[in-house]
């Protein structure tokens, strides 16, 4: 199995500029969650998904981030406009939680990160 | 408030020595997980432990967990110069119902350099 795919793996933007990143999570996960990472703040919760559904996007920060998952194997997360304290790396992660005769598997898969900076 | 705090923040020891980092979270917990992350990569699961257990191996590691205290141990034995990373543990919550939340909740992490 390739892992958990994410791109760009470094973006350098200037501020107002919309960033895309993009998540695959690994095959027959049924869970994504969306993490931003600082020296500041360590790793953050933004969003997760189950069976491609927004369970809880409490750690959002602003209007500005959203996230989606339109099918089980692609994830995106959009800042639009971007700032400057949006530099961070974002990592994406995927599970497989329990349900319908499949083995429950608690512990989170990462990927490699984007580091974005925002200038 | 923050579940799954780290301490110490930062550790260093020679290679052979054993690392012990240690993990207090506030809420009830299904389970509780460390990882570990290398710089500049992921974080990588290393062990999971339920919360009705108490203590769990897996090679190197020994993790214990004490639910009264809400607190967790990771112990590195005989460490090696690869082991130099960041550990964090991450608890899985329990809701009212018993049922889990579905997220992991990350503590700050706990930096070990082990020198050759």
């Amino acid at each position: 199995d390739a892992g958990v795919i994410q791109s760009p793996r470094h973006e350098v933007t200037e501020m107002g500029q919309e960033v895309t990143l993009r998540c695959k999570p690994i095959s027959g996960h049924n869970s994504l969650f969306w993490y931003r990472q600082t020296m500041m703040r360590g790793l953050e919760l933004l969003i997760y998904f189950n069976n491609n559904v927004p369970i809880d996007d409490s750690g959002m920060p602003e209007d500005r981030f959203s996230a989606k998952m339109p099918n089980a194997s692609f994830s995106t997360l959009k800042i639009q406009p971007s700032e400057p304290r949006d530099s961070a790396v974002y990592f994406c992660a995927s599970s497989l939680r329990g349900g319908q005769g499949r083995i429950s598997s608690y512990e989170q898969y990462f990927g490699p990160g984007t580091r974005l900076t925002v200038t | 408030s923050q579940q799954g705090e780290e301490d110490p923040q930062a550790l260093s020891i020679q290679e052979g020595e054993n690392a012990t980092m240690n993990c207090s979270y506030k809420t009830s917990i299904n389970n509780l997980q460390w990882y570990r992350q290398n710089s500049g990569r992921g974080l990588v699961h290393l062990i999971l432990i339920r919360s009705n257990e108490r203590e769990k191996h897996s090679g190197r590691l020994r993790v214990t967990l004490d639910t009264s205290k809400k607190s967790s141990s990771l112990l590195i034995t005989a460490s090696r110069a690869a082991d130099t990373a960041s550990y964090f543990c991450a608890t899985d919550g329990k809701s009212a119902g018993g049922t889990s939340y579905g997220k992991l909740t990350f503590g700050q992490g706990t930096i070990l350099t082990v020198h050759p």
